[in-house]
């Protein structure tokens, strides 16, 4: 696929588990996070976000939690389904000017 | 439908050769950007407008222009192409800078 490099995390897991990306961010000052997931062949699509001033979210079959001590995101996703499969990215901002991704994680759901 | 719209999907040109990526955005937004992607380095913004003729540059903007005289529209001008800009490019906007991208489905360049 177009993501396919030769540093990018990959985690592969049964149909039906739970899943769970991580994501350590760099800068302290960072006070939005976002997940985003890229489908091959597509462009990223947002999947859920959380503010610096909470530590976890919720939505639909997802949930991100953050721990700003160690500067940790995650992502988790629930009953994990075939089109799960992609690479998510955590993307970070502490303004409307720059938002910075991180390099990627290789979701592979296996049958 | 709500979306942004690059064209072409699929490039392939000769260095030197002047070209331009059309991006365009139907929802009125007013902050659009370019991003390129490439293998074990993720998305690095190239350049960002936060609405008509009003551009800045990003962290890769050598190589690249850019011009914003329509809030819709946003078009990636590669002067002189090199080798080195062979990518996969981005196109987003924003009615909230870097809180709410959405992105296009991406133009794949290769300059030989």
């Amino acid at each position: 696929g177009e993501n396919v490099g030769l540093h990018l995390p990959t985690l592969s897991v049964q149909e039906g588990d739970n899943s769970i990306i991580n994501c350590a961010y760099s800068n302290s000052a960072s006070d939005y996070f976002i997940w985003y997931k890229q489908e091959s062949g597509k462009g990223p699509q947002f999947i859920i976000d959380i503010r610096s001033n909470m530590d976890k979210r919720q939505g639909q079959r997802v949930t991100v939690l953050l721990n700003k001590t160690v500067k940790h995101l995650s992502l988790q996703i629930a009953a994990t389904q075939p089109g799960d499969s992609a690479v998510y990215f955590c993307a970070e901002t502490g303004s409307a000017r720059q938002l910075t991704f991180g390099s990627g994680t290789q979701l592979t759901v296996l049958p | 439908e709500a979306q942004v719209t690059q064209n072409p999907r699929y490039l392939i040109t000769v260095t030197g050769k002047k070209l331009t990526v059309t991006c365009s955005q139907n929802m009125n937004h007013e902050y659009m950007s370019w991003y390129r992607q490439d293998p074990g380095l993720g998305l690095r913004q190239i350049y960002y407008s936060m609405n008509v003729e009003v551009t800045d540059k990003g962290d890769v903007p050598e190589g690249y222009k850019v011009s914003r005289k329509e809030k819709r529209n946003f078009p990636l001008i590669l002067e002189s192409p090199s080798p080195n800009q062979t990518s996969l490019y981005f196109c987003a906007s924003s009615y909230r800078g870097s809180y709410g991208y959405t992105f296009g489905s991406g133009t794949r360049l290769t300059v030989v």
